[in-house]
C-alpha cells in the first residue's frame, strides 16, 4: 500500500520562505508531485521529482530523497494568493496517483 | 495545457436518486480518472475510466454504486447511484493529456454534491 503524511497546516508572513513535508510509505516508488489548490478551486500541477534532488521553477522548489521516504515543497517569497492547500502525491507505478494529507498553507500580512 | 469542463457544477439531490456527472475535454488525453474529495480533505480517487472497455476501481469503490462510461478519448461520465448524505461530496475527473507525463494530472472544475 501506500500512504503521504503532510502536516495538516503551515502558517507564514508575506515575503518568507516555507518548506512543506511530505513523508511517505510505499511498497514501491517511482517519484513525487505537488499540487496546488485554491478553495473552491481544482488541483492544479507545480512539480515533479523523477529523481533524487532539488528541482526549481520560479518561486517554488521541490525535493526529494528516495533514501528517506521524503520529500518537500519549497515556498519562496511568500505572496497572499500563496495561501492555498498543498498535496503531494506519489507515483508507484498504477496508473493514478495517490494523494497526500494536504497542507493548508496560510499566509499573513 | 486543457480546458475541462464538468456539468452538473453543483447539484442538491434526495436520497434513493442516481446523478450523472459529465467531464468533457477539448485535448486528447491518454487517461481520465474520477476522484472524490471531502471538503477540507485529500483527492480519494474513485476509478480510472477506460476508454471502450470497463472502468477500473479502487478498493471500496464498485461499480454498482459509481458506474463509469468513457465513450471516446475526451468524454467520460460518472454516475454515483442509490445516493445518501454519505456521498455528499466534491467529485472531479482529471486528465493526462497525449504526449505528457502522467504526474501532470489537469482537474476539472469539480461537482458539489450535497444528498438530503
Amino acid at each position: 500500500g501506500q500512504s503521504l503524511e503532510q502536516p495538516s497546516e503551515v502558517t507564514a508572513v508575506e515575503g518568507a520562505i516555507v518548506q512543506i513535508n511530505c513523508t511517505y510509505q510505499t511498497s514501491g516508488f517511482y517519484g513525487l508531485s505537488w499540487y496546488q489548490q485554491h478553495d473552491g478551486g481544482a488541483p492544479t500541477f507545480l512539480s515533479y521529482n523523477a529523481l533524487d534532488g532539488l528541482e526549481e521553477t520560479g518561486r517554488f522548489s521541490s525535493f526529494l530523497s528516495r533514501s528517506d521516504s521524503y520529500g518537500y515543497l519549497l515556498l519562496q517569497e511568500l505572496q497572499m494568493k500563496d495561501s492555498a492547500s498543498y498535496f503531494c502525491a506519489g507515483d508507484t507505478g498504477r496508473r493514478a496517483l495517490t494523494f497526500g494529507s494536504g497542507t493548508r498553507l496560510q499566509v499573513q500580512p | 495545457s486543457a480546458v475541462i469542463s464538468q456539468k452538473p457544477s453543483r447539484d442538491i439531490c434526495q436520497r434513493g436518486t442516481s446523478l450523472t456527472i459529465q467531464c468533457q475535454v477539448d485535448s486528447q488525453v491518454t487517461m481520465m480518472f474520477w476522484y472524490r474529495q471531502q471538503p477540507g480533505q485529500s483527492l480519494t480517487l474513485i476509478a480510472t475510466a477506460n476508454q471502450g472497455s470497463e472502468a477500473t476501481y479502487e478498493s471500496g469503490f464498485v461499480i454498482d454504486k459509481f458506474p463509469i462510461s468513457r465513450p471516446n478519448l475526451t468524454f467520460s461520465t460518472l454516475t454515483v447511484s442509490n445516493m445518501s448524505p454519505e456521498d455528499s461530496s466534491i467529485y472531479l475527473c482529471s486528465v493526462v493529456l497525449s504526449g505528457s507525463k502522467k504526474e501532470t494530472q489537469y482537474f476539472g472544475p469539480g461537482t458539489r454534491l450535497l444528498v438530503l
